[in-house]
């Protein structure tokens, strides 16, 4: 069985400054790693994700992870954030095996930027 | 693309009353799952299908929750009946079969038991 915790639950944070959220997880499997982002009344959707190889990976809106194996970690960061980087961000994981992709996931970090 | 669809958006019932979710996949996904999040909480996998068989349901509550996913396609989520911390959203999403790739997510039913 798998478990991720996020270790903030809520991040103030000014505009264009830097953030960083933390999420740690445990399992006895390898497992793959993703980073979720919920808007204000929206759904959930993929913000980045790990599945081998380079071990920093990047979203097109300026956020990057890195996968420290030793660590189990994952974090998330953006070296500045804007208004529209409001909103809550959950860690996930899946195990590396055939019977399918089912997530677990962390208990999510909210993340208010202020003006 | 069309996106997972689910209805409805928002349900108030009373307790021991019964409910219904429905869930419409993106089309050619033939994993979909049913998740529940509480507020405060991270979503909670109550129910993976892969095609119309059931891969995972071990936290499923089968006392009170029913799960189908009839052709292989559109899925509904019964409570019956419902209690007060049955009070959540509930999350669809569909994803392909392969590992690792990514879920698509629905907006949710939010569900208040009162």
């Amino acid at each position: 069985a798998q478990s991720v915790t996020q270790l903030d639950s809520q991040v103030p944070v000014f505009e264009e400054a830097p953030v960083e959220l933390r999420c740690n997880y445990s399992s006895s499997v390898s497992v793959y790693l993703f980073w979720y982002v919920q808007y204000p009344n929206q759904g959930l959707q993929l913000l980045l994700k790990y599945l081998s190889g380079s071990t920093l990976v990047e979203s097109i809106n300026g956020f990057e992870a890195e996968f420290n194996k030793s660590q189990t970690s994952f974090h998330l960061r953006k070296p500045s954030v804007h208004i529209s980087d409001t909103a809550e961000y959950f860690c996930a994981v899946s195990e590396r095996k055939a019977a399918g992709n089912k997530l677990t996931f962390g208990g999510g970090t909210r993340v208010l930027v202020k003006p | 693309e069309a996106g997972v669809a689910q209805s409805p958006r928002y349900k108030i019932i009373e307790k021991r009353q019964s409910v219904a979710f429905w869930c419409n996949p993106i089309s050619g996904h033939a994993t979909l799952y049913w998740y529940q999040q509480i507020l405060g909480q991270g979503p909670k996998l109550l129910i993976q299908f892969q095609n119309n068989g059931v891969v995972d349901d071990s936290q499923l509550p089968k006392d009170r929750f029913s799960a189908e996913r009839l052709k292989g396609v559109d899925s509904t989520l019964k409570i019956q009946p419902a209690k007060l911390e049955d009070s959540a959203v509930y999350l669809c999403a569909s994803s392909l079969a392969t590992l690792g790739t990514e879920a698509f997510f629905g907006q949710g039913t939010r569900l208040t038991v009162v």
